[in-house]
């Protein structure tokens, strides 16, 4: 069975720093990879996703994350922080045989300070 | 307006008492989804239903049901509900003849159980 593991509860980085919020995930067969983000009092908005190709991926509010096949890996990456992408960050992944279920982590809180 | 609409956005009820959380999507797809967001536990499918007249247990869907009513409409009832029910509830809609599964997530209804 497909899972993700987002080792970190909380990430915290300085405004205008680069941040990075870590996902591995396991899938038999090739994954489609999916970051999450929830702002408070918000459901989930689609950040962005890795279906195949270019193993860097870019998304939206300045977002990218890096496929890494052979470390299972799919990180969370932007280069310079805002105060305003503090929020709940998770990573997901489907099989993509079968039910497009969607297998989540159990969540970032990524802490921005001025 | 939100294309994925959850009400009630917060209820407080107590022990025993049927509870009905209800969404309705404009997006026309064809798949809904109900999820359960736990802190430090991310999100856990209840239920979800490929079609009117296709509904499917998830891996936590003791002590729920729900009720597909039109292609845009899915209801989860809580039958008599549990303080271990008290959590934040995600419906969610994706498209089947997409290639991804991509998820687009209500603003969650918020149940406490006292």
């Amino acid at each position: 069975a497909q899972s993700v593991a987002q080792p970190e509860d909380q990430v915290n980085v300085a405004e205008g720093n680069p941040l990075t919020v870590k996902c591995t995930y396991s899938v038999s067969g090739n994954p489609y990879l999916f970051w999450y983000v929830q702002y408070p009092n918000r459901g989930l908005q689609f950040l962005l996703k890795y279906i195949t190709g270019d193993n860097l991926v870019k998304g939206s509010y300045g977002f990218e994350a890096e496929f890494n096949k052979s470390q299972t890996s799919f990180h969370l990456k932007k280069p310079s922080a805002l105060v305003s992408d503090s929020a709940l960050y998770f990573c997901a992944v489907r099989d993509f045989k079968g039910f497009q279920k969607l297998v989540f982590g159990t969540g970032t809180r990524l802490l921005v300070s001025p | 307006d939100a294309d994925v609409t959850q009400t009630p956005r917060n209820r407080i009820t107590k022990t025993g008492k049927r509870i009905m959380l209800e969404c309705s999507q404009t997006k026309g797809h064809d798949r809904m989804y109900w999820y359960r967001q736990d802190p430090g536990l991310g999100l856990r499918l209840i239920y979800y239903s490929f079609d009117v007249k296709d509904i499917n247990k998830g891996e936590i869907s003791d002590g729920y049901s729900v009720s597909r009513q039109a292609q845009a409409k899915f209801s989860l009832s809580l039958e008599s509900a549990i303080p271990n029910q008290t959590a934040l509830y995600f419906c969610a809609t994706s498209f089947s003849g997409g290639t991804t599964g991509e998820l687009f997530f209500g603003e969650g209804s918020r149940l406490t159980v006292l």
